[in-house]
């Protein structure tokens, strides 16, 4: 079975520029996060999807950023334009709905961003 | 929200040697996982563990949710081990991990 995967694998860009990041789930996995992790320091939340419906976006730093889940299969991040501070290390995550407990969340290999 | 601490922040280890990293967090959870990422910068699923104990080769992990804590321990280390070591949350209350800033691991041969 496929793992999370992500593309690109890293993205070189210069200030002002745009970025689409993309990430395809586990087959059927309804549950897709984004997160990061900028300057060295934590991993941050940055939004989740259940299925195609965004269920929580309150990680997303600002208006630049916009994420979208169409069909609710692969989900892309789009950043508009790109500034220096949004250089690091985008992840994508997926797992399955459960009704009790959370499920194990699974992640990609990562976008590394470097903004110039 | 939930806080999660990690510790040590790093940590030097010769070749064969033990270690137990530590994860503390501020409320109960229901879920909780421990990372390793790589040199490559994966994040490599160790643990799925909101309690309990488990093992999985020379790796083996205790969270005890009733004192707000967890252990990772790493037997006879490996160069292969270096790397990030993260631990990670969920209370109950939302649906996203919540990341300890991690444990830097360099194993010396």
């Amino acid at each position: 079975e496929a793992g999370v995967t992500q593309f690109p694998s890293h993205s070189v860009i210069e200030k002002g520029q745009t970025v689409t990041l993309r990430c395809d789930p586990i087959s059927g996995h309804d549950n897709l996060y984004w997160y990061r992790r900028v300057m060295g320091k934590e991993i941050k939340f940055l939004l989740h999807f259940v299925k195609e419906s965004k269920q929580d976006e309150s990680g997303m730093p600002n208006n630049r950023f916009l994420a979208e889940r169409t069909g609710g299969t692969y989900s892309t991040l789009k950043v508009q334009p790109a500034e220096l501070e949004d250089s690091g290390v985008y992840f994508c995550a997926s797992s399955q709905i459960r009704e009790v407990l959370n499920t194990e969340a699974f992640f990609g290999q990562g976008t590394r961003l470097t903004v110039v | 929200g939930i806080q999660v601490e990690q510790s040590p922040p790093d940590l030097i280890l010769q070749e064969g040697a033990n270690s137990t990293l530590r994860c503390n967090f501020s409320d109960s959870v229901n879920n909780l996982q421990w990372f390793h990422q790589n040199p490559w910068g994966q994040l490599i699923n160790l643990f799925y563990i909101p309690s309990g104990t488990k093992q999985n080769g020379r790796l083996s992990a205790t969270t005890v949710a009733t004192e707000r804590y967890s252990l990772l321990y790493i037997s006879s280390s490996q160069t292969t081990d270096s790397g990030v070591y993260f631990c990670a949350v969920e209370d109950w209350y939302g649906n996203k991990l919540v990341f300890g800033a991690g444990t830097i691991l360099r194993v010396k041969s």
